[in-house]
């Protein structure tokens, strides 16, 4: 079976503080990778797509392993909206969209 | 802003009940899903479609069924629900292409059946 692995959480950190997330992927075939970000009792939203250089969008930088196949976010200085369930996505061979296997999410606490 | 519209945010059911749960896009998207999410469990894929009056079984099927009359409406129907089917329901939208690289989920349907 083609799994996504993330460690649980939860993390909790300080506000200001640096955290980092892994990810890590059984199909070597994988193509695309995303987060998402799910607050309590919503619904899941895309935060970033994955690619293969790395990429960074403000305080989130994301970057991508394949030999290790892992991938992972790092969020710094967190904010208390920071506090959230991250999910690690990953689209395997083929591209259907019904490919995409969801990470069962690690949970981020910022405290004040 | 994409929408994805769920008809309830709770539902409440008996054992043996025909379920409807309804899904609406406003974004013209060709690809729509259903999932369900369970504590400990995350994310799993009941159904999707990448097209109307097309299909496909996700990871869990059984005991679902779907049906997609129009591109804007995708329908998750439980025959006879059962209490194992107590859940959070999602309903998710995208387009084809590397646009489609982005899904959109609705704000998600918690089905309780006793």
């Amino acid at each position: 079976r083609k799994e996504v692995e993330q460690d649980p959480g939860p993390f909790n950190v300080p506000e200001g503080a640096t955290v980092a997330f892994n990810c890590t992927y059984s199909n070597s075939a994988s193509q695309s990778f995303f987060w998402y970000r799910q607050d309590c009792r919503k619904e899941p939203k895309l935060l970033m797509s994955v690619y293969s250089s790395g990429n960074e969008d403000g305080r989130f930088t994301a970057q991508l392993n394949r030999a290790s196949q892992y991938i992972s976010l790092l969020i710094r200085d967190s904010k208390l909206s920071d506090s959230a369930t991250y999910l690690c996505v990953v689209r395997d061979y083929g591209g259907s969209q019904g490919n995409l296997i969801f990470g069962k999410g690690t949970k981020l606490s910022v405290k004040p | 802003d994409v929408k994805v519209t769920q008809s309830s945010r709770y539902l409440v059911k008996r054992t043996g009940e025909k379920v409807f749960l309804e899904c609406v896009q406003d974004m013209d998207h060709e690809n729509m899903f259903w999932y369900r999410q369970d504590p400990g469990l995350g994310l799993r894929l009941i159904y999707f479609s990448y097209d109307v009056k097309m299909k496909e079984k996700g990871d869990i099927p059984e005991g679902y069924s779907v049906s997609r009359e129009k591109k804007e409406r995708f329908s998750l129907i439980l025959e006879s629900a059962s209490t194992n089917q107590t859940s959070m329901y999602l309903c998710a939208s995208s387009s084809t292409g590397l646009k489609g690289e982005k899904l959109f989920f609705g704000s998600g349907t918690q089905l309780s059946v006793l």
